[in-house]
């Protein structure tokens, strides 16, 4: 069955660290790849996405992630957090043989400490 | 625009009763999926509506059941709850099936006793 590991559980940094959070998938064909997070007391909401083209995607708060096709990962990365990052954030995939159904990794947690 | 609607917020049901949760989509979207959240299991896909049909189910027992209306509106059912139903049940609409790009609502957070 198609499924996404997301490595670390909960991650805490210090504001300015840098960001890196990784998300593999099993190998299911064709696939579209997403990052989602979910701030404090708020909904899940897209952050990126990736479907054709550039590997390297940026979405939105000077996030960016990198698809490598060779080692079925799409890690998400940050330069320099912030306090406001802190949230829980999702990798997710949509695998066309599963009829393009999104399936999410079990997320990350990070804490950015000011 | 007006974000995905779900009510109720939040329930307190028995073990052995049942449970509907709506859901209004995003106006003009067509789709919505619903997920069930949990601590342990994360964010398990349910079933995905287009166009008042089912595309898409996923693995869950028969008591979870959901359908679509005319309008978009969703609505899930789970029959005989059990313990092990209690978690935030989250819809989410988008305007195309197939897109991954979802947006969600804030969920209705179902407590079993």
């Amino acid at each position: 069955a198609q499924s996404v590991s997301q490595h670390n559980h909960h991650v805490i940094l210090s504001e300015a660290a840098s960001l890196e959070l990784g998300c593999n998938y099993s190998y299911g064909g064709t696939v579209n790849l997403f990052w989602y997070v979910q701030y404090p007391g708020q909904h899940l909401q897209l952050l990126l996405k990736y479907f054709s083209g550039d590997p390297l995607v940026k979405g939105i708060k000077g996030f960016e992630a990198e698809f490598i096709k060779s080692k079925f990962s799409f890690n998400l990365r940050k330069p320099s957090v912030q306090w406001s990052d802190t949230a829980e954030y999702f990798c997710a995939v949509t695998y066309k043989a599963a009829g393009n159904k999104l399936t999410f990794g079990g997320g990350t947690r990070v804490l950015v400490k000011p | 625009k007006a974000g995905v609607t779900q009510t109720p917020r939040y329930l307190i049901k028995t073990r052995g009763q049942q449970v509907t949760l709506s859901c209004s989509p995003i106006s003009g979207h067509r789709s919505v999926s619903w997920y069930q959240q949990t601590p342990g299991q994360g964010l398990q896909f349910l079933f995905e509506y287009f166009s008042e049909t089912q595309r898409n189910k996923g693995n869950f027992p028969g008591r979870f059941s959901g359908r679509q209306f005319s309008n978009s509106r969703s609505e899930m059912n789970v029959s005989t709850l059990e313990l092990g139903d209690s978690a935030l049940y989250l819809c989410a609409s988008s305007l195309l099936p197939d897109t991954g790009e979802l947006f969600f609502g804030e969920g209705s957070r179902l407590t079993v006793l």
